[in-house]
C-alpha cells in the first residue's frame, strides 16, 4: 500500500516561469487535496477534488493558479507566472469519501522557491 | 485564513518528561487531527477524533477531543529523541472537507 506521492519534491525557479507539480494519491481515495504551507505556519487550504470534480477553491487560489484532476486518479497543480511570494510548500493529501472516517493523507510535499 | 491558536509554540524537555500541547478555536468543529511533521516533508497522522469527549491513544499518544467541540489536547509520555519535530492540530468543520491548521507545536527532546 503505497501513500500519496508528490513530484517533483523541489522546484527552483525564476520570476515569471510557470511550473506544474504532480499529485498521485491513495489508489482507493476518490478525494484529493492541495495546501500550501509557509515557513513557521500551518498547512492553508487551496483546493479540493472529488473524483474529477473540483468541488471548492479557497481565496487563496488566485488567477494565476490552476489545478486538475481529469482522470479522477492523479492531480496536477499549476503557477504561472510565478512570483516570490509563491515561495512554499505546496502539499497534496488524500481520503476517501464523505462518512465518519474521512482522515486526510498527505504527501511528502513540493518545494517551490522562486528566485 | 482562520486558524485555530495552538500552544505552546515550542517545548525543550529531557528525554522521559510527559507532553502536554493544546488547541482552541471559537469555532465548533466535527474532527480534530493531530498530525507531526518532520522538516522537509509532509505531516503524518497520529490520532483522529470523531466524538466530543472521545479519549484516544496511539502507543504513547493521547488526545483528546473537548466537550464544546471547541478544542482538543494531546499528550505524549515518556518522551523519546525521535519524538522531535512540529505537532499540528486541525480541525474541520461541521459543513466542511478543508482542514483548518494550528501553527504547531515545535517539539525538542535532550537525550
Amino acid at each position: 500500500d503505497t501513500g500519496v506521492s508528490q513530484d517533483p519534491r523541489h522546484k527552483i525557479t525564476k520570476r515569471g516561469q510557470n511550473v506544474t507539480f504532480r499529485c498521485d494519491p491513495i489508489s482507493e481515495h476518490n478525494r484529493l487535496y492541495w495546501y500550501r504551507q509557509t515557513l513557521g505556519q500551518g498547512p492553508e487550504f487551496l483546493t479540493y477534488f472529488q473524483n474529477e470534480a473540483q468541488l471548492e477553491k479557497s481565496r487563496l487560489l488566485s488567477d494565476r493558479f490552476s489545478a486538475e484532476r481529469p482522470k479522477g486518479s492523479f492531480s496536477t497543480l499549476e503557477i504561472q507566472r510565478t512570483e516570490q511570494g509563491d515561495s512554499a510548500m505546496y502539499l497534496c493529501a488524500s481520503s476517501r469519501t464523505g462518512g465518519l472516517y474521512n482522515e486526510q493523507f498527505f504527501g511528502p510535499g513540493t518545494r517551490l522557491t522562486v528566485l | 485564513g482562520q486558524q485555530l491558536n495552538q500552544s505552546p509554540q515550542s517545548m525543550f524537555i529531557q528525554e522521559g518528561e510527559d507532553v502536554s500541547m493544546n488547541c482552541t478555536s471559537s469555532s465548533i468543529f466535527n474532527t480534530w487531527l493531530w498530525y507531526k511533521q518532520d522538516p522537509g516533508e509532509g505531516p503524518v497522522l497520529l490520532i483522529a477524533l470523531y466524538k466530543a469527549g472521545e479519549l484516544t491513544s496511539n502507543g504513547r499518544l493521547t488526545a483528546q477531543f473537548g466537550i464544546t467541540r471547541k478544542d482538543s489536547f494531546l499528550n505524549i509520555s515518556a518522551s523519546i529523541p525521535s519524538d522531535v519535530g512540529i505537532y499540528f492540530c486541525a480541525g474541520q468543520l461541521p459543513a466542511g472537507t478543508a482542514l483548518i491548521f494550528g501553527k504547531g507545536t515545535t517539539l525538542s527532546v535532550s537525550s
